[in-house]
């Protein structure tokens, strides 16, 4: 079974420049999850979609960041502006089963550096 | 206050040796449990769920405290190869009559283990 697939693994930009992260999910999840992971901390949720609705985006810094699963498969997450601090690990993750007791699967990850 | 907190470590222990990990939770609707391994520079992965009769996996026992809200992991005859950071996850539902779930993550136990 394929797993999630993210895209490109690593990105290296100037602050003030815009980036665009890609990921697809195992096949047949419903709920997807972006998160935030800086060095030395745990994943930091961003955005959770069921479908192609967003059903939790509170921390996501709506003044720059932008994420979209128009069909409900593929999703594509967007920082515009960067700043130096959104240097991260952006994860993907999906999840099949409503009720959340289920194991969410993660992609490899892509690894932004900001300069 | 964060959903989940751990102690971020390090731990750094023999061979052989028995580690216990904690982790608290907030928020008392919470559902699901879970335990993830993440290796440096790689995705978290599913080490094993947390039941509230505590559960056990080869040399792994998790147990589960709800009233104290309260998650641990203990790992027995410590091996090299689990050397790693521990993180806590909880599983909580995104309100009243929905079966939707968040996924909060602690910030991760790093554990090292040296010959």
């Amino acid at each position: 079974e394929a797993g999630v697939a993210q895209s490109p693994r690593y990105k290296i930009i100037e602050k003030r420049q815009s980036v665009a992260f890609w990921c697809n999910p195992i096949s047949g999840h419903a709920t997807l999850y972006w998160y935030q992971q800086i060095l030395g901390q745990g994943p930091k949720l961003l955005i959770q979609f069921q479908n192609n609705g967003v059903v939790d985006d509170s921390q996501l810094p709506k003044d720059r960041f932008s994420a979209e699963r128009l069909k409900g498969v593929d999703s594509t997450l967007k920082i515009q502006p960067a700043k130096l601090e959104d240097s991260a690990v952006y994860l993907c993750a999906s999840r099949t089963g409503q009720k959340g007791t289920t194991e969410a699967f993660f992609g490899q990850g892509t690894r932004l550096t900001v300069v | 206050r964060k959903e989940v907190e751990q102690d971020p470590g390090p731990f750094n222990v023999p061979e052989g040796a028995t580690v216990a990990f904690n982790c608290t939770y907030s928020n008392s609707a919470s559902q699901s449990f879970f335990w993830y391994r993440q290796d440096c520079r790689k995705e978290p992965k599913l080490l094993m769920s947390v039941y509230s009769s505590g559960n056990e996996d080869g040399r792994f026992t998790a147990q589960l405290n709800r009233a104290s809200q309260y998650i641990s992991l203990l790992i027995r005859d410590s091996k090299l190869s689990d050397s790693a950071t521990y993180l806590c996850v909880v599983s909580s539902y995104q309100g009243r009559g929905s079966t939707l779930g968040r996924l909060y993550f602690g910030r991760g136990t790093q554990l090292t283990v040296w010959p």
